[in-house]
Formats: C-alpha cells, structure tokens, sequence
C-alpha cells in the first residue's frame, strides 16, 4: 500500500512570509501528527489530528496551525515565518488507536531566508 | 509523560549483535515502548514495538524486563547499512500523539 506523502519536498521562503505543508496519510489511517525537526532541538511534537478534530497539541506558538480533511488529509500552516522555522517538517501517519505503530512521510525540508 | 534515556552514541563491526538499552523509568500501565531508526533526511521508520517480555520480527529483537522500567532493542547481525539513529518511544497511542522524542542513539557500524 502506498505509504504517508508530503509535499513539497522542500521549500524556501523568505522572512514574513506563510506557508503551507500538505500530508496525505495512508488509506484507512484516521491520525495525522506532526513534527518539527532541527539539529538543534531534535523531533519535537507538533500536533495531532483526529478524525478532524485536534487532539494534542504540543508547545508551539499560535504561528503553527494544523486541519484535517474528512479524507484524513492533513495540512500545516505556519504564519509570520522566523528564520528559526527552517528545518525538517515531518508527518506521521497512524490508526490512531493504542497500540498501533506510527508510519512517518519523508518530510518536508522549509529553509527560511 | 515518559521520559526514555538512551545512549547517545554507540559504535560497532559489520556482522556483530548491537543492543542498544532504553530506561524509561516512569513508564505507565498502559504505554507501549517503540523503536525507530532514521537516516539522515528521512523520516524515522518503525522498527518493533512491545508491552512485555519478548517481541521479535524479521530485523530486530525487543526484550522488556518485568518492571518494564527498560527495555534492549537488539540488532542481529549488523550491517553498514544499519548506520542510523535509532529513537526509544514510551506511549499510550503510538500513534505520534503524546510522544517525546529524546535524543536517540546514534549507531556507526564499520566494516
């Protein structure tokens, strides 16, 4: 079965601006969540999803935002982007339900200039 | 939440047994320990999860004493291509929700 995808692959942009990261999960998985991460800082937990619904949210300013899609498709918005953004945008896919093992994208590489 | 304590660099040969041990001393009840490796860029990959005593499947072996405030990820036979960091996981939903990733091993096999 096809795995988790997340476009784009990398991206650049400038100070100031938004952007926005797309995770579609693999079929039947009702979790999304996502992750953050930097050489510095390792994988920190962004966010989950849930049948559409956030379910956890990890210590991260109103800047990132998340939504899921009746499809389970999720995506990450982050406003007023800091040069301290750039890094590894990673999206994990699962059921949901305990247990059950997380499936990870390839991730999204933001460089912030 | 369970914080996990793992080495943070750890060095072997091609063809050598690698266990690499996790502490988890505030474990909960109904947690799950998981372990992933990941290669540079790339998002981590589940390797094996367990509850209790012994899981093994096709690439690795997981040993989880009775108190289950630990547990050994073992590696048979390594390779150099099995180079990676490899990440300790304590939670209910292994679903990424409620996860702290901590720092994780780095293993370097050589020939």
């Amino acid at each position: 079965k096809a795995g988790v995808t997340q476009t784009p692959r990398y991206l650049i942009k400038t100070r100031g601006q938004q952007v926005t990261l797309s995770c579609s999960p693999i079929s039947g998985h009702r979790s999304v969540s996502w992750y953050q991460q930097t050489p510095g800082q390792g994988l920190q937990f962004l966010f989950e999803y849930f049948s559409e619904t956030q379910r956890n949210k990890g210590n991260f300013p109103g800047r990132f935002s998340g939504r899921q899609f009746s499809n389970s498709r999720s995506e990450m918005n982050v406003s007023t982007l800091e040069l301290g953004d750039s890094a590894l945008y990673l999206c994990a896919s699962s059921h949901g339900t305990r247990g059950t093992e997380a499936f990870f994208g390839q991730g999204t590489r933001l460089t912030v200039v | 939440l369970a914080k996990t304590t793992q080495p943070i660099s750890m060095d072997s040969y091609e063809g050598q047994e690698v266990n690499i041990t996790c502490s988890h001393n505030n474990i909960a009840t109904n947690d799950y320990i998981t372990w992933y490796q990941q290669f540079p860029s790339q998002g981590p990959r589940f390797i094996i999860q367990g509850y209790k005593t012994k899981v093994t499947n096709e690439v690795a072996s997981l040993f989880i004493p009775a108190d289950r405030k630990s547990s050994t990820l073992s590696l048979p036979r390594v390779s150099l291509s099995d180079t990676a960091v490899y990440y300790c996981l304590v939670a209910l939903y292994s679903s990424a929700s409620k996860i702290i990733f901590g720092s994780g091993t780095r293993l370097s096999i050589r020939p």
